[in-house]
């Protein structure tokens, strides 16, 4: 089944604990992408990714990494969270032009 | 810089009339225009883009939406709402990013009530 899948579904963790969001896709997109949902703000793009070593900044990058090693690899990564970073996470690919499959979301809680 | 608007937090119908639920947006080039859907405790789902020629695509689950590049809107529209059509309904754009690549705009969403 061509899937997004993201781990872990749901994360506690406290402040400063270096987190890693994993996300694999298996339909050999090029394109990959990391949003967080915050309610009344939408979807807000964090980085993206072209293709394998090539990422860029999206619209809140800030206190995130990721990486692309592999093409159907996107971790993300945060090296000291905080509390602010509380907030559902979505991964996604797409092949250019089409739209976005979505993983099923990673619900992020930090204290 | 490219930006989306949805200009309703929440759109409210009768089951069986039309609905429609609004996007403009702002891009310095010529757009990729999708809809996307969120049902509760659901996933996001993309419904139907908008890359170029016609400007009336169709979409999953009946819906169509109309590209007007004077307006620069991209409304998404069903002839005859459902109950289960009750979402929260996001509109995006694609532009080009950085590195050639393109960056994916959502806009803050539009929540759909159908009432029967």
């Amino acid at each position: 089944e061509a899937q997004v899948t993201q781990n872990p579904r749901y994360l506690i963790t406290v402040t400063g604990k270096k987190l890693t969001v994993t996300c694999s896709q298996n339909m050999n997109h090029e394109y990959m992408s990391w949003y967080r949902q915050d309610p009344g703000l939408g979807l807000r793009q964090i980085y993206y990714s072209m293709n394998v070593e090539v990422t860029d900044k999206g619209d809140v990058p800030e206190g995130y990494k990721v990486s692309r090693k592999e093409k159907r690899n996107f971790p993300l990564i945060l090296e000291s969270p905080s509390p602010n970073q509380t907030s559902l996470y979505f991964c996604a690919s797409s092949q250019h032009g089409e739209g976005y499959t979505f993983g099923s979301g990673t619900r992020l809680t930090v204290v | 810089a490219q930006s989306v608007a949805q200009p309703e937090d929440q759109v409210n119908v009768a089951e069986g009339n039309p609905l429609t639920v609004k996007c403009t947006y702002s891009v310095s080039g010529n757009p990729y225009l999708f809809w996307y859907v969120q049902y509760p405790n659901r996933g996001l789902q993309f419904l139907l883009k908008y890359i170029t020629g016609d400007n009336l695509v169709k979409g999953s689950y009946g819906f169509e939406a109309e590209f007007n590049k004077s307006q620069t809107s991209f409304h998404l529209k069903k002839p005859s709402a459902l109950v289960s059509d009750s979402a929260l309904y996001f509109c995006a754009v694609r532009d080009r990013g950085g590195t050639g690549g393109f960056k994916t705009i959502f806009g803050a969403g539009t929540r759909l009530f159908v009432k029967a």
